[in-house]
């Protein structure tokens, strides 16, 4: 049972390169999350989708795209990378459907990402 | 907004008990537990909701005040493997959706 798959696992790119940063979950979750964890300041939010087609903003959306392809893959691209966006990014998954739905979230083992 | 968590960090000998607490200004649907251990992801403790009804898988047991806007977390009889950080995370209904928020964290670190 792999549960949530992120790749990569670790990637250094230069500022102003750009990326896509992979998560596929393969427990029929409806809702994904990326989140971005920095030193002192938690899991912040970057951006979600309820649904297969549907994706809204978290916290922290500024310098980033995602793109829910399908149910199972939902990914996060760095268009322009700044020293700002280094950090761990994590994905999540969970049952939640539309509305307010408690559901635990489970979570991908995230990417270390540093830009120089 | 964040919600707030106290302490910030704890040292506890293995045995000893902790509680730590999950604060928010704004009015709570639920409120989520998870554990960090060092390098790892994020793992699911539980979830406690209005009416007193909690949703989990470990030994472990939380308060959830709606009144004060407020959870606690109690590690009791702490083992080695309780070492890591804690994150609280409050439910937010965006009025299509439900996203979590998560406090900085407690980090906690079991001795022997």
């Amino acid at each position: 049972n792999a549960g949530v798959t992120q790749t990569p696992k670790f990637q250094v790119l230069k500022t102003g390169q750009s990326m896509t940063l992979q998560c596929a979950q393969d427990m029929n979750h409806n809702s994904m999350y990326w989140y971005r964890q920095d030193p002192g300041m938690g899991l912040r939010l970057i951006y979600y989708s309820a649904s297969e087609g549907t994706t809204d903003k978290g916290e922290v959306p500024n310098g980033y795209n995602v793109s829910r392809l399908n149910k199972r893959e939902f990914s996060l691209r760095l268009e322009s990378a700044a020293p700002s966006q280094t950090s761990v990014y994590f994905c999540a998954s969970s049952e939640a459907r539309a509305g307010v739905d408690n559901q635990p979230q489970h979570f991908g083992d995230g990417t270390r990402l540093s830009i120089l | 907004q964040q919600p707030v968590q106290s302490p910030q960090a704890v040292i506890l000998r293995e045995g000893e008990d902790a509680v730590i607490n999950c604060s928010s200004s704004k009015a709570l649907y639920s409120v989520h537990w998870y554990r960090q251990k060092h390098g790892e992801a994020p793992v699911f403790l539980m979830i406690l909701l209005k009416g007193g009804e909690q949703k989990g898988h470990e030994k472990i047991s939380a308060s959830f005040n709606e009144k004060k806007q407020q959870s606690s977390l109690y590690l009791t009889a702490s083992q080695l493997s309780y070492s890591g950080t804690y994150f609280c995370g409050t439910l937010v209904y965006t009025g299509t959706a439900s996203k979590l928020t998560f406090g900085t964290g407690t980090r906690l670190q079991v001795t022997l």
